[in-house]
C-alpha cells in the first residue's frame, strides 16, 4: 500500500494567489514526521517545512505552511502568494518510527505552475 | 554554511563501465543517505549510513551497486558494471540525530548526479 499519496499530478495557480497541495498518508506508528521537499526544474531537492506527529500547532515557514489534520491523516501543503520562482514539483515525504525510522516515504509529487 | 556536495552533477558513460559518484555530507551530520529518482519508480531509498556505517542497504538493487564511507566527510556510491536501465538522478542526503533522540532528523540533499548509461 502507498504510504504516501499525492493525488493532483499538476496544478495551475495565479501569482499572487494561494495554493494549496494535497497529501495524505499511511502509518499505523503514533511517532512519525512529515516532510515537504520542492523541487525545480533545475533538479536539486529543498527542504520546505516539517511537521512532527506530536506537534500540536501546524507548521509554518516564510510563506509556507502545513495544514496537519491528524484524525483524517492529511498533511496539505499550502502556499500563499505564489511566486513565479515557486513553479516546481512538489514532494510530501513521512518518516514512521522504528525500526524504519529513518527512512523517507516520497509520494508521487505535484507539479505547480504559477502563471503571470 | 556548504550544503551537501556532490559530484559529478552530470555523467555519461557507457554500458559496462564503472562509474562512481561522490558525496560530501554537511558538517556534523551522522547520517548519510543515498537515493535513485527516476520517472517509473520516483525516489527510492538505496542506502544508509550511521557513523559511517552502513545500516540499511536493502534498497540496493543488485549486487553491481557498492557504496562505502571511509570517512565523516565522504561517501562513495559505485555501480560496476553500469547498465542503461541504471540511468537516473542519484542524490546523496544528510541529516543529524534521530527522532528519537528528539531532533526532526530533516534529511538535506545534494544537487544530484544525473547518470546517463548509453
Amino acid at each position: 500500500a502507498q504510504k504516501i499519496t499525492q493525488t493532483q499530478p499538476g496544478m495551475f495557480v495565479q501569482e499572487k494567489e494561494a495554493v494549496t497541495l494535497d497529501c495524505t498518508y499511511d502509518t499505523s506508528d503514533q511517532s512519525y514526521g512529515l516532510f515537504w521537499y520542492k523541487q525545480p526544474s533545475s533538479g536539486e531537492m529543498i527542504f520546505l517545512i516539517y511537521q512532527g506527529s506530536y506537534d500540536e500547532q501546524n507548521a509554518t515557514e516564510g510563506r509556507y505552511s502545513l495544514n496537519f489534520q491528524k484524525a483524517r491523516k492529511s498533511a496539505n501543503l499550502v502556499i500563499s502568494a505564489s511566486q513565479l520562482g515557486d513553479s516546481a514539483m512538489y514532494f510530501c515525504a513521512m518518516r514512521e518510527g522504528p525500526p524504519n525510522d529513518y527512512k523517507l516515504s516520497f509520494g508521487a509529487g505535484t507539479t505547480v505552475t504559477v502563471r503571470a | 554554511d556548504a550544503g551537501v556536495i556532490q559530484s559529478p552533477r552530470h555523467e555519461v558513460t557507457e554500458m559496462g563501465q564503472e562509474v562512481t559518484l561522490r558525496c560530501k555530507p554537511i558538517s556534523g551530520h551522522d547520517y548519510l543517505f543515498w537515493y535513485r529518482q527516476t520517472m517509473m519508480r520516483g525516489l527510492e531509498l538505496l542506502i544508509y549510513f550511521n557513523n559511517n556505517v552502513p545500516i540499511d542497504d536493502s534498497g540496493m538493487p543488485e549486487d553491481r551497486f557498492s557504496a562505502k564511507m571511509p570517512n565523516a566527510s565522504f561517501s562513495t556510491l559505485k555501480i560496476q558494471p553500469s547498465e542503461p536501465r541504471d540511468s537516473a538522478v542519484y542524490f546523496c542526503a544528510s541529516s543529524f540525530g534521530s527522532a528519537l533522540q528528539g531532533y526532526t532528523d530533516t534529511q538535506y540533499f545534494g544537487p544530484g548526479t544525473r547518470l546517463t548509461v548509453l
